[in-house]
């Protein structure tokens, strides 16, 4: 059974960057799809991105968050990382990593989710 | 981009009555949604993937029906396990979006 756990710190500053971890359990990381997706009041859910490992490393983002968001995999701890530079009050949000259908884009099996507050 | 419009917001219902949560795409998407069941502190759950399959383990009470740009999740009869909010996805192979959400209250 696939279990995700995301982890990082709850509180980030105005133009600092934002780094999460996904701890994934059950299943390698270099052999399926990952997702970021991010739960605000104001926006309800929104895809981050997505990365599969396989033999070249294949991403992708949401435009709208395009420059600033860098999702990574790191096969000797069997982590996803998301990295989000920049940040703002409008990236404070719930952040959940998750497992993603090879061939769509919704999702399998999602973590239970880690807040993150944009303050200083 | 394509827009997802979910209702309602909120629905409040009582345990054994029928519900249905609908969920409307800005243009058509084939059969390309999913339904997901959220309850706080827990990981989403997905229910539905392409309008009407069930995914592995979820009760038969719940169905999903529409094709096109108009969708229902349908819960035939409900258990007080289910009071949770449910949201719906529209996805093909390059991109998704997600709706805003239902909570299902008891009434």
């Amino acid at each position: 059974q696939v279990r995700l756990q995301e982890s990082g710190p709850g509180l980030v500053k105005p133009s600092e960057t934002l780094s999460l971890t996904c701890n994934v359990s059950g299943a390698s990381v270099a052999s399926y799809y990952w997702s970021w997706i991010r739960q605000s009041p104001g926006k309800g859910l929104e895809w981050i991105g997505y990365i599969f490992h396989g033999v070249s490393g294949t991403t992708d983002y949401n435009p709208s968050l395009k420059g600033r968001v860098t999702i990574s995999i790191d096969t000797s701890k069997n982590q996803v990382s998301l990295r989000l530079s920049s940040v703002t009050a409008a990236d404070t949000a719930i952040y959940y990593c998750a497992k993603r259908i090879m061939d769509f884009y919704y999702m399998d099996v999602w973590g239970v989710g880690t807040a993150v507050t944009v303050s200083s | 981009d394509i827009q997802v419009t979910q209702s309602p917001s909120t629905l409040s219902a009582s345990v054994g009555d029928r519900v249905t949560i609908t969920c409307r795409a800005s243009q058509s998407i084939n059969d390309w949604v999913a339904w997901y069941q959220q309850k706080p502190g827990r990981a989403p759950q997905l229910l539905i993937r392409k309008a009407s399959i069930l995914n592995s383990g979820v009760p038969s009470r719940f169905s999903g029906s529409g094709s096109g740009t108009d969708f229902t999740l349908t819960i035939s009869s409900l258990q007080p396990d289910d009071f949770a909010t449910y949201f719906c996805q529209v996805y093909n192979s390059y991109m998704c979006s997600f709706g805003q959400g239902t909570k299902l209250e008891i009434k």
